[in-house]
């Protein structure tokens, strides 16, 4: 695709929910990241993909967080009974090769009631 | 563990002005240095810097990297009010990780 599209863009959640946000990087890319960004901070780093492997999962902030890239292309990040302080903007990047020239998606802005 | 300062923390400006954004960092195995703009959501690369006193330069932006006193600055001159935006720095370390940290970044407003 032209660049890395999220879905939803949007999502309200009750406390509780669990929620799936979706990532389609660029195609080819074989560098997928996600980030967490709160009002008013930077990202922070959640978690890393080299094709289907998960390279690096240190940023996830607990076991609800899960994110899994099957065949090395979409990537899923699902949040279990989600709390409030999980509201935030949730951002998918990818890289033909590491960290060089990030592509960032437009986000999903997860509000969770 | 790394950390990434930057300052200001916003700044308002007027048409034509220039403006010089600071990133300081403290980190264990320097790799790059990176900045990013931050319109809406998506942040959108601007500079990847490795080594120190090269400037890097596009357009109406530049910056440049001290490794010995560990900061990087972003210079935009003649401001334009599409210059509005998040200013991101990031650093990038060696030894396996990928991960970028981010700084808060700088919110820039650039008045008519």
């Amino acid at each position: 695709g032209a660049g890395v599209s999220q879905s939803p863009r949007y999502k309200v959640a009750k406390r509780g929910q669990d929620v799936a946000l979706r990532c389609d990087p660029i195609s080819g890319h074989v560098s997928l990241f996600w980030y967490q960004q709160a009002l008013g901070q930077g990202p922070e780093f959640l978690t890393y993909f080299q094709n289907e492997a998960q390279l690096d999962k240190s940023g996830l902030p607990s076991d609800r967080f899960f994110a899994e890239r099957p065949e090395g292309s979409v990537s899923t990040l699902k949040i279990q009974r989600t709390q409030q302080e999980d509201s935030a903007v949730y951002l998918c990047a990818s890289s033909s090769t590491g960290n060089e020239k990030l592509f960032f998606g437009s986000g999903t802005q997860l509000s969770v009631l | 563990e790394d950390k990434v300062v930057q300052s200001p923390l916003s700044l308002v400006v007027h048409e034509g002005d220039t403006v010089t954004l600071n990133c300081s960092y403290e980190v264990t195995n320097f790799r790059s240095l990176l900045w990013y703009k931050q319109e809406k959501k998506a942040p959108t690369f601007l500079f990847m810097l490795t080594s120190s006193g090269i400037e890097k330069k596009s357009g109406r932006l530049s910056s440049i990297l001290d490794k010995k006193e560990l900061f990087s600055i972003l210079n935009i001159t003649a401001t334009q009010t599409g210059d509005s935006a998040i200013y991101l720095c990031a650093d990038l370390t060696q030894g396996g990780s990928e991960k970028l940290v981010f700084g808060k970044g700088t919110k820039l407003t650039v008045n008519p």
